[in-house]
């Protein structure tokens, strides 16, 4: 399977703790986003990386949030000190340059905060 | 971006055409319709996109009026495999950047 991965799927954590997801593009994608889901609500959007340079950052992206894309390869998301409402899917895409309008996604990590 | 504003949900009979509207009043010179959908527990999914003319494709088809003020994605014969979350954005073209997903239109197909 060539798309775009997440790991893991799922994760489960108490408050206070640090969480980092992991997402794998379609390689050759240079454009990656991350995007945030909550019960009801169509996806929000994070952050958005061309390469290894972080372009765009959400005011959703609080200093508890940070996110690399070390090599311009994979991306990950990192949530300090996670609090109950950052309960969500996270969700991944990738884009190639050329073909901007399609995002491919990710299956999505569900982070749950107890 | 403009904003769009969709039903929160319809039901289609299986084989029968979906039509789901979306209306984009403020929608500038620039700015393409997007369409995604998202099936329970997956990521969203590209289905089309257009400026001005109608469009199709192996998915669908988009039909854009000629105020490009509001459209319309016909699954012309629907399964129950497309029952799913259907998202119309807009957004100016190939920017590269972020699509604002809205909370879409809910899409019951019907056996």
């Amino acid at each position: 399977d060539t798309g775009v991965s997440q790991n893991p799927r799922h994760k489960i954590t108490k408050r206070g703790q640090n969480v980092t997801f992991r997402c794998d593009p379609i390689s050759e994608h240079n454009r990656l986003y991350w995007y945030r889901q909550t019960l009801g609500q169509g996806p929000e959007f994070l952050t958005y990386f061309q390469n290894e340079a972080q372009l765009e950052k959400s005011r959703l992206l609080s200093d508890r949030f940070s996110a690399e894309r070390p090599k311009g390869s994979f991306s990950t998301l990192e949530i300090q000190r996670t609090e109950q409402g950052d309960s969500a899917m996270y969700l991944c895409a990738s884009s190639a340059s050329a073909l901007s309008y399609e995002q491919y996604f990710g299956p999505g990590t569900r982070l749950t905060v107890t | 971006d403009a904003k769009t504003t969709q039903p929160p949900s319809m039901d289609c009979a299986e084989g029968r055409a979906a039509n789901l509207p979306c209306n984009h009043s403020t929608i500038s010179g620039n700015e393409y319709v997007y369409w995604y959908r998202q099936i329970h527990s997956q990521g969203p999914q590209y289905i089309i996109h257009g400026l001005k003319n109608n469009e199709t494709n192996e998915m669908a088809s988009l039909i854009i009026t000629e105020d490009r003020k509001s459209s319309t994605l016909i699954l012309p014969h629907a399964t129950l495999r497309d029952t799913a979350v259907y998202y119309c954005i807009v957004r100016v073209a190939d920017t590269g950047n972020q699509f604002y997903f809205g909370t879409g239109t809910s899409l019951t197909v019907i056996p």
